[in-house]
């Protein structure tokens, strides 16, 4: 089945320091999403990318659907202490009676002070 | 607007029995979706509904979990009877659309943490 590869698994940053994180996938998507996740709580959608290229922000987040349709990549500027979480990328492919998700495994984001 | 309602937040079985889960969608939300989160790992799509119809259950183990949502609101999930690798959080997220992709992805409930003893 199709599978995403999320990089890095883990991050130790220093606050104010930006982030980047990237999802690559074997197969295309018609739809790129970005979710944050915190402990004990469902994820919560950050950026939703619909065409390939397509380069969209949402605050301090920035996000890319690569133009192959087979990658994307979330940035995060000057990150602060509430950006600890995890990170998923999920894809999406829509049309006749599919459209579930399929996740990456998450890439842990900790801010040190 | 109320968000997707999941209930009980935690549950802890011994394997072998059996356990059941809830979710109540956004309000209008024709298709609801059960997702299975092992720890450190991206949640899996179990069943998706359209209204009161099973679009997916491909993923599905259906020896031992069910799932239904007879009035096309509300939906169940169970296990029965439960294994050790059942221990993970289960997702409930419902979308407005059939594909969820055009109004930018799905709303998700907290979740519930089942750990089989």
């Amino acid at each position: 089945g199709q599978q995403l590869n999320q990089s890095p698994q883990s991050m130790f940053i220093q606050e104010g320091e930006d982030v980047s994180m990237n999802c690559t996938s074997s197969s295309i998507f018609n739809t790129w999403l970005w979710y944050k996740q915190d402990p004990g709580e469902g994820p919560v959608l950050l950026i939703a990318l619909y065409k390939a290229g397509e380069l969209t922000s949402n605050g301090r987040l920035t996000a890319q659907f690569g133009i192959t349709r087979k990658d994307s990549f979330l940035n995060i500027s000057a990150s602060i202490p509430s950006d600890v979480g995890i990170y998923f990328c999920a894809g999406l492919n829509y049309g006749g009676s599919q459209g579930n998700l399929i996740f990456g495994k998450g890439t842990k984001l900790s801010v040190k002070p | 607007e109320a968000g997707v309602a999941q209930s009980p937040r935690y549950k802890i079985i011994e394997k072998r029995q059996s356990v059941a889960f809830w979710c109540n969608p956004i309000s209008g939300h024709a298709t609801l979706y059960w997702y299975q989160q092992i720890l450190g790992q991206g949640p899996k799509l179990l069943i998706q509904f359209q209204n009161n119809g099973v679009v997916d259950d491909s993923q599905l183990p259906k020896d031992r979990f069910s799932a239904e949502r007879l009035k096309g609101v509300d939906s169940t999930l169970k296990i029965q009877p439960a294994k050790l690798e059942d221990s993970a959080v289960y997702l409930c997220a419902s979308s407005l659309r059939r594909t969820g992709g055009a109004i930018g992805g799905y709303t998700f409930g907290s979740g519930t943490r089942l750990t089989v003893v």
